[in-house]
């Protein structure tokens, strides 16, 4: 029974088209985040959001918008798609505070071909 | 600068052990975890640790270093099923709240 829930699990899109990665958590945590792994790289951190406030935002381009519309929702809106996107973009929470458990618990992830 | 390094490979022979390493630089260090990631699937994660010196999990050990930004993996009595990329991963206590930031994980392979 997933507690991280990720929509679509396979995406596929037209270069400079507009998607939207899906993250619900059913966890409590009051962090989420996203990162994303291109094939055969690293795990790259893009956002962390802390009650639905952006925390931290590593990712360069403006390309990329997470919106929280809930706050176990953190969904990710890429604009203009490009071949180089092309990654698995996992989601992420962990909670966060004094003495709390730090694990972080990853969704099964989106895996997006731009082509 | 701030970073996570990890050796890209390691491998080692069923039944004896494997100790992956990881070291680390960060301005606001607050623990550090470890994860296993097969191909094709998500971090599952292993262990935490904040405080200096091993922390005994049975198959898999941990062993901190704060002073000098090092840890290691310790897995013992290695299995087959063992093979898959570990990354270790820095909880990093920043002006814009906490992150996680991975290493680039060390693939491991285990022969028979």
């Amino acid at each position: 029974d997933p507690k991280i829930i990720q929509k679509p699990k396979y995406l596929v899109a037209v270069t400079g088209s507009e998607k939207i990665l899906i993250c619900e958590q059913y966890l409590g945590h009051n962090a989420m985040y996203w990162y994303r792994q291109s094939a055969k790289k690293p795990l790259e951190f893009m956002f962390s959001y802390s009650y639905q406030k952006l925390m931290d935002n590593q990712t360069a381009s403006s390309r990329f918008q997470p919106q929280s519309s809930k706050k176990n929702h953190l969904d990710l809106q890429i604009t203009a798609l490009k071949p180089d996107d092309s990654a698995t973009y996992f989601c992420a929470s962990s909670q966060e505070g004094r003495g709390a458990n730090t694990e972080v618990f990853f969704g099964k992830g989106t895996r997006l071909t731009v082509v | 600068g701030q970073g996570v390094e990890q050796p890209d490979n390691l491998m080692s022979v069923e039944g004896t052990f494997a100790r992956v390493n990881c070291t680390y630089s960060t301005s606001g260090f607050n623990g550090l975890s470890w994860y296993q990631q097969r191909e094709g699937h998500a971090p599952v994660f292993l262990s935490y640790v904040v405080l200096d010196g091993l922390k005994d999990s049975g198959h898999f050990s941990t062993f901190l270093s704060r002073s000098n930004g090092y840890s290691y993996l310790l897995l013992t009595e290695l299995q087959i099923k063992d093979s898959a990329s570990y990354l270790c991963a820095v909880r990093d206590r920043g002006t814009g709240g906490y992150k996680v930031v991975f290493g680039s994980g060390t693939r491991l392979l285990v022969s028979p």
